[in-house]
């Protein structure tokens, strides 16, 4: 246990659905972040939040609407997504700043786009 | 750019010494990090090393650091079974939070 909570573990969603991820953390972070995960590539960054506030948007499609209402909660609203997009979404907080930072990770979604 | 590598396999028997090896591109990194990821789990930071340093030892664990050549490795002494996982190799630059991650090595640890 981490600290960080995701929800839900799995998801299977047709690619007309919208669904949404959920990331929970009370560590005291003020940082969050979505990561994907598939199998043989490296940990692609999505979205950085620092202090509520968006700053990093790494060239996500628009499919994709990340949405961060507080320190402690990070969602992931999707909608319109392809078979590509089934992976492993995984959600990170750390705190923020110039000093190395733990990052605290969930367990992770595993999403299915059938 | 930022490009961090990482073989993607590594096998080792019970009690032998595991190393994984990560290069990187950035020579501006500041920091470089190796977690860690059971099945069915989230990453856990291992360990870190601050790029003006070439050796940091944690126990069972040893970082090495070639800045020159930008080469990352983790040695796990006696590797156990309860070691087996994917290692990723990170780095940030600048000291901010923005990660950058490896494909990650799957270690299996054979008896």
């Amino acid at each position: 246990e981490t600290g960080v909570t995701q929800t839900p573990r799995h998801l299977v969603m047709g690619m007309t659905n919208k669904k949404s991820l959920k990331c929970e953390q009370h560590l005291g972070h003020n940082a969050m972040y979505w990561y994907k995960q598939s199998a043989k590539k490296p940990l692609e960054l999505m979205f950085v939040y620092n202090f509520k506030e968006q700053t990093e948007n790494n060239s996500v499609p628009s499919r994709f609407s990340p949405e961060c209402p507080n320190s402690s909660h990070l969602f992931l609203h999707l909608h319109t997504l392809q078979p590509e997009d089934s992976a492993l979404y995984l959600c990170a907080s750390s705190r923020a700043g110039p000093t190395p930072t733990e990052a605290f990770f969930g367990q992770g979604t595993r999403l299915t786009v059938v | 750019g930022e490009d961090v590598e990482q073989s993607l396999f590594l096998s080792v028997r019970e009690g032998d010494s595991s190393v994984i090896n990560c290069t990187y591109t950035d020579s501006s990194s500041t920091y470089l990090y190796w977690y860690k990821q059971e099945p069915g789990a989230g990453l856990q930071l291992l360990t870190y090393i601050f790029s003006n340093m070439d050796m940091k030892q944690d126990q069972r664990l040893t970082v090495l650091l070639n800045k020159k050549d930008k080469h990352l490795s983790l040695r796990i002494a006696d590797t156990q079974t309860g070691d087996s996982a994917i290692y990723f190799c990170a780095e940030s630059i600048g000291g901010g939070n923005k990660l950058t991650f490896g494909t990650g090595t799957q270690l299996k640890v054979e008896l």
